[in-house]
């Protein structure tokens, strides 16, 4: 019972910003979004996390639609070493736990 | 790297047997999560850890089970191992406090045949 809907697979060119959908149309009020990606045969690793408003770090930037129903994660200049599956993850504030889904699994070509 | 480890790193074992897993938290953070990551599945989750009481489970069986310790490191347990459990197994530690973002270790591949 992943609750978030991603595409796949996804492609994108070494240089350009890779954006990456998340559909979570039954997100609650005290759900979190969260980004983690994983690189093959390694642990997954924190991205970026948020509530409502659009987050940056110095790794993504996470842009929230205003009815919180969809996320999109952007790399603004992508490498091939963020070849890895992305996961969208929901997290309730009280919970502290996070239910996976597959990931979309991004190809970075050069 | 994230500090935290896990070990052993592979493991191979026989239907039937017992497996314990080890982790150890990043300083600081005194919850831990296990996931299982099926090959080309996303993870798991298995359990969790705070303060040494177990706080959530996923839908696993009363077979998987666990420990935290007062230096808030984990064990996970296996008992009457089947091929089914066949994975990578990764625990994750964090603090409840901040952003409450998880951070996994490399994981320990188990193997049953």
């Amino acid at each position: 019972d992943a609750k978030t809907t991603q595409p796949p697979s996804m492609d994108c060119a070494e240089g350009r910003a890779a954006n990456l959908p998340c559909n979570h149309s039954t997100i609650s009020g005290n759900e979190y979004v969260y980004w983690y990606r994983q690189i093959h045969s390694q642990g997954p690793q924190y991205i970026i996390h948020g509530l409502k408003n659009n987050e940056t770090n110095e790794m993504a930037s996470l842009i929230i639609t205003e009815d919180r129903k969809s996320s999109t994660l952007i790399l603004p200049h992508a490498t091939l070493r963020d070849t890895a599956v992305y996961y969208c993850i929901l997290l309730r504030g009280s919970n502290y736990q996070l239910i996976w889904g597959a990931g979309t699994k991004l190809i970075i070509k050069p | 790297e994230t500090g935290v480890t896990q070990s052993p790193t592979h493991l191979i074992k026989t239907r039937g047997q017992q497996v314990t897993l080890r982790c150890s938290s990043q300083s600081g953070h005194n919850t831990v999560s296990w996931y299982q990551q099926a090959l080309g599945q996303g993870p798991q989750f298995i359990f969790q850890y705070y303060r040494e009481e177990e706080n959530g489970r996923g839908n696993f069986p009363p077979r998987f089970s666990g420990l935290q310790f007062p230096n808030y490191s984990s064990e996970l347990n296996v008992n009457a191992l089947e091929l089914d459990d066949s994975a990578l197994y990764l625990c994750a530690s964090s603090s409840r406090t901040g952003k409450y973002e998880q951070y996994f270790g490399p994981g320990t591949r188990l193997t049953v045949t």
